[in-house]
């Protein structure tokens, strides 16, 4: 059965704290990792990976995968309260069916 | 922008109603997923559907039925609504390539 965990799935910091995230999978035929930040409503996305040491970035976060050791980090730094959300973490395996298998999310708190 | 919508945001109904949550799609996808979210156990599929009148079982279906009668629309039904059910229902469908899923913003059912 196809798997992710996330670690850790709380975590309060102050801001200007650097922090990672953590994802591990198991799946079968992996295809894809994709990282979705979740406010209040729907998750929006942030990064998809494919390929292993192929590090993705986008302002303050960035992403990276290693697909021999089957995990994935998120970074942010110089955390903002506006990065208060859960982030969730997303295998799709091939298989045409383009469904995901996502992690519990982890809850980040960045205080003033 | 691929644009998915979900009919109602919150939705409060009794035990043993039948209820409808809906979801729109402006695009032409084949591929249409409803998950729900519960906090602890994070996004479970539900169905997905990937053609008209076409569908199957995600992780957690009983309870549920969905009906695809046309391309643009995917109807989650609850055919007898329990306090169980009370969730947070994500309507998905895969958008451009090397985005992943594009959300709805969400249905909050309450079965009181």
């Amino acid at each position: 059965e196809d798997k992710v965990v996330q670690s850790p799935l709380s975590l309060v910091v102050h801001e200007g704290d650097t922090v990672t995230l953590n994802c591990s999978y198991e799946v079968t035929n992996f295809r894809s990792l994709l990282w979705y930040k979740q406010e209040k409503k729907a998750p929006t996305f942030l990064f998809m990976l494919t390929s292993s040491g192929i590090e993705k970035k986008s302002g303050r976060l960035s992403s990276i995968l290693d697909k021999k050791e089957l995990f994935s980090i998120l970074n942010i730094t110089a955390t903002q309260t506006g990065d208060s959300a859960i982030y969730l973490c997303a295998v799709e395996a091939q298989g045409g069916s383009e469904k995901l298998v996502f992690g519990k999310g982890t809850k980040l708190t960045v205080n003033p | 922008d691929v644009k998915v919508t979900q009919s109602s945001r919150y939705l409060v109904k009794r035990t043993g109603e039948k209820v409808f949550l809906e979801c729109v799609q402006d695009m032409d996808h084949e591929n249409m997923f409803w998950y729900r979210q519960d906090p602890g156990l994070g996004l479970r599929l539900i169905y997905f559907s990937y053609d008209v009148k076409m569908k199957e079982k995600g992780d957690i279906p009983e309870g549920y039925s969905v009906s695809r009668e046309k391309k643009e629309r995917f109807s989650l039904i609850l055919e007898s609504a329990s306090t169980n059910q009370t969730s947070m229902y994500l309507c998905a469908i895969t958008g451009q390539a090397n985005y992943g899923y594009t959300f709805g913003s969400g249905t909050r059912l309450t079965v009181v």
